[in-house]
């Protein structure tokens, strides 16, 4: 079955250090992956998105991601995290097919310390 | 553009009673979505319409859940009977749904707490 899976429930850098939060999918097919981040009491806000093509993708706020069909992985990085940064991540698969949902992994949890 | 737009933010209701809630997709985007989310099960699917036509509702719970899209510029979920089960973040997004881009806008979401 299609899932997401986001192994680390929350991650924890320094202001300034650099980041990779983890997110691994089980699809049958050619991955739509996403990452969207969730500031508190808002929705989701789109990061990146992934379509068939260049593997590294580029988002907003130096946010990037790569894809990796032999890992089943689509991580997101960042250079230099800033103290804004503090916000829970998801990670989702769309569901190509007559059905267009996305599917979530539980989200991880990005605290910044000073 | 102002986004997807959710009202009420909060909803508070007594146990039995129906609850509606409200979403203004982005203008031009033919699809809209509902999700509900929940600190125990997280972002899960509930319903999809395309060009207003529903097309996907195997995340609803059948009984009291319902959604309508009566015309392109509004979509409404609607609880029956509601359940302190049913308390979470209902959340609302579109999506263009042309010319390959399936990226989906979610609105800032209401919060419905059942007593």
């Amino acid at each position: 079955a299609q899932s997401v899976t986001q192994p680390d429930a929350r991650v924890t850098v320094s202001e300034g250090a650099s980041l990779q939060l983890r997110c691994k999918y089980s699809y049958f097919g050619t991955p739509y992956l996403f990452w969207y981040v969730q500031y508190p009491r808002q929705g989701l806000q789109l990061l990146l998105k992934y379509y068939p093509g260049d593997p590294v993708v580029q988002g907003v706020n130096g946010f990037e991601a790569e894809f990796s069909k032999s890992n089943s992985s689509f991580h997101l990085r960042k250079a230099s995290v800033h103290w804004s940064d503090w916000a829970v991540y998801f990670c989702a698969v769309f569901l190509t097919g007559n059905t267009g949902k996305l599917i979530f992994g539980l989200g991880t949890t990005l605290q910044v310390q000073p | 553009n102002a986004g997807v737009i959710q009202t009420p933010r909060h909803k508070v209701t007594g146990k039995g009673q129906e609850a509606t809630l409200w979403c203004e997709p982005i203008s031009g985007h033919s699809a809209v979505f509902w999700y509900r989310q929940t600190i125990v099960q997280g972002l899960e699917f509930l319903t999809y319409f395309r060009n207003q036509a529903p097309i996907d509702d195997s995340g609803m719970p059948k009984e009291r859940f319902s959604a309508q899209m009566p015309n392109q510029s509004h979509s409404t979920l609607k609880i029956q009977s509601t359940q302190p089960q049913d308390s979470a973040v209902y959340l609302c997004a579109s999506s263009p749904g042309l010319g390959g881009r399936l990226e989906q806008y979610f609105g800032p979401g209401t919060r419905l707490t059942v007593l």
